[in-house]
Formats: C-alpha cells, structure tokens, sequence
C-alpha cells in the first residue's frame, strides 16, 4: 500500500496567519493521464471528514479560496492563507492513484 | 440534498458478526463507487472497502478481507458492510461516502459505532 506522510502532526495558528501541511507519498501519484490523485480533507471536531481539495489543487464547491493545494509527483503541500477560528481540526491528505486509497496520518491544527 | 445514513453499529463479542447499512437519498446510488471508512477511537482515517455503481468490483483493506463482504442494493438506495469474525481491532466509528471521482470523497454519513468487546 501507498504510505502518505504528513508533517507536522499538530500546528497551532494565530488568528488571521497563514498555515502549511505537508504531505509525501511512497509512490508517484501521477496517472497516466496527466492528473494526479491527491486529495485533502478536514475532520473538525466531533464531525464527519469533508472535502477540501481534490486532485492537488482544485477546490471543493463550497471551500473558501483561503485553502489551497500544490505540488505533483510525490510531494504535495496544503495551505491556509489566514486561519479563522472555523478551520480548527484534523487535516488529512489522500491518495487515489492506488487501490487501496490510503490517508495520512492526520495534522491537528488548533488556534492560538 | 445528497444524504447518507449510517445504522446498524453496536456492540458485540469477538468472533461475532454485524451487518452496517448506508441510506443514501438526494442522489442517484446507482452512479457511483461507494466507500466505508472507519476510525478507530482517537486514530486516523482507515480505508476499508469499496464497490462500484453495479455492484460487480469490490475491494478491501488486507485487516479485512475474508471478514468483511460490501454490498449494495441500488433499488433500495442502500449500502452493506457485513463484518464477520470481528475481533478488538475493528472497533471504530464507520462511515460511507461517496466517491465523486478517483476517491475523492464528497459526501460522508454521520458515522456508526461498533465496539467489540466481551
């Protein structure tokens, strides 16, 4: 199976900062066709996950343009330009290039 | 609005068996791969099945295959996960979820608890 990385683990933000998670994968996450499969989630507390991001860098309907998402290949990075207060919980980066989809590890992020 | 349900969690002994439904409603299920995902008590996110829009494609995690069974019922807008054998391990809220494409996910039910416990 695809390892996924994430770091850090735990990020705590000042209100109105920027924020970074990372994430590598153990394989190549590009297809065949171009596009890469990586996509990220956020599970706020006592929630169900939701999507942000899908392949790299395309925003989710609904998912405000303070997120975005870069990278290709293996290694990809998650940003919040200004962190609010409703951007507190757990972020999880995803691969779908492979079967089984597997997750990272999870970075907690809390508000200063 | 698209809607999943999950039921049919609880506890149960090891070695026992429990069937999980998905209720979904707001869209066509038939259209769609279809997922469970569970986490474990303060853990992370576990891919553990998938099946596809005709229900003939299934695949599963290796911690459960030959365990789990995934099924769906198109006509009933429902979604199974049979879990036999279960053991501690598989104590973890489940959820379904949709697959928009490429399992990027974008729908999730509430999630359903099963504890294995003597």
């Amino acid at each position: 199976d695809v390892v996924m990385t994430q770091t850090p683990l735990s990020l705590s933000v000042t209100p109105g900062q920027p924020a970074s998670i990372s994430c590598q994968s153990s394989q190549s996450l590009l297809h065949s066709n171009g596009k890469t499969y990586l996509h990220w989630y956020l599970q706020k507390p006592g929630q169900s996950p939701q999507l942000l991001i899908y392949e790299v860098s395309s925003r989710f309907s609904g998912v405000s343009d303070r997120f975005s998402g870069s990278g290709s290949g293996t290694d990809f990075t998650l940003k919040i330009s200004r962190v609010e207060a409703e951007d507190v919980g757990v972020y999880y980066c995803m691969q779908g290039r492979h079967v089984p989809g597997t997750f990272g590890q999870g970075t907690k992020v809390e508000i200063k | 609005e698209v809607q999943l349900v999950e039921s049919g969690g609880g506890l149960v002994q090891p070695g026992g068996s429990l069937r999980l439904s998905c209720a979904a409603s707001g869209f066509t299920l038939s259209n769609f791969w279809m997922y469970w995902v569970r986490q474990a008590p303060g853990k992370g996110l576990l891919w553990v099945s998938r099946i596809n829009p005709d229900g003939r494609i299934t695949d599963y995690a290796d911690s459960v295959k030959g365990r789990f069974t995934i099924s769906r019922d198109n006509a009933k807008n429902t979604l199974f996960l049979q879990m036999n054998s279960l053991t501690a391990d598989d104590t973890a809220v489940y959820f379904c979820a949709r697959d928009m494409r490429w399992q990027a996910l974008d729908s999730w039910g509430q999630g359903t608890l099963v504890t294995v416990s003597s």
